[in-house]
């Protein structure tokens, strides 16, 4: 089934540490994102990248850093894990000029920040 | 400064009834609206969206209905089953500067819906 695959789906880290969430999407979508959910928050977007190759600051980067090699993977990377980034990460996905705006979203990865 | 808003964090109500979910937002250069569903341990789904040009859209038992002056957006899902029971994002796109054509999305904080059988 075609869709969008985090990995790990859940993880505690003791802060510090460097973490990589993975994303791997075989939708053959140009543009993919990372989104952080916190309760009373919302998903807000940490990251994007337009196309393979390009890679762009969302409305909360910092602590995070991404890399778009290819078109199907974009991880995520915590350089120096801190508690405040205890949170539930979702990488999306969307094909540029389809439904405007409408993103797919992978079943999440879960990361807990000690 | 949240620009997407869901003042009600949570909304239950009686199968068969009209659940009504609202979100208000505050830059008026956004052109699109959608609303996400999410369930447990899942991620978030497109569920129904509404072009700024526009003041309703409907799909099935969802209609979204869109009031640019009032910068107000509103779901209707009628009539609500326990299967609709979920966290229900409302969402904007075009607001940020060069975002016109990419599909980055302002969410709102979420309204956890529930129905009862």
């Amino acid at each position: 089934i075609a869709g969008i695959t985090q990995a790990p789906t859940s993880q505690i880290l003791a802060a510090g540490r460097r973490m990589t969430l993975r994303c791997t999407q075989d939708m053959r979508h140009n543009a993919m994102y990372w989104y952080r959910q916190d309760l009373g928050l919302g998903l807000r977007l940490i990251h994007y990248s337009n196309t393979a190759g390009t890679t762009g600051k969302g409305e909360v980067p910092d602590g995070y850093s991404v890399s778009r090699a290819n078109t199907d993977d974009f991880p995520l990377t915590l350089a120096s894990a801190v508690p405040s980034q205890t949170s539930v990460y979702f990488c999306a996905s969307s094909a540029r000029g389809g439904l405007a705006g409408e993103l797919f979203f992978g079943e999440g990865s879960r990361l807990t920040v000690l | 400064d949240q620009q997407v808003k869901q003042n009600s964090p949570s909304l239950s109500v009686q199968e068969g009834r009209i659940s009504i979910l609202n979100c208000d937002y505050t830059n008026s250069m956004f052109d699109y609206f959608l609303w996400y569903k999410k369930y447990p341990a899942e991620g978030p789904t497109f569920l129904i969206s509404i072009s700024s040009i526009k003041d309703k859209n409907e799909d099935g038992r969802f209609t979204v209905f869109l009031n640019k002056s009032a910068k107000h957006l509103s779901l209707h899902i009628v009539p609500s089953q326990p299967g609709d029971s979920a966290v229900y994002f409302c969402a904007a796109k075009g607001g940020l500067a060069g975002s016109s054509n990419t599909g980055k999305l302002i969410f709102g904080q979420g309204t956890t819906l529930q129905v009862k059988p």
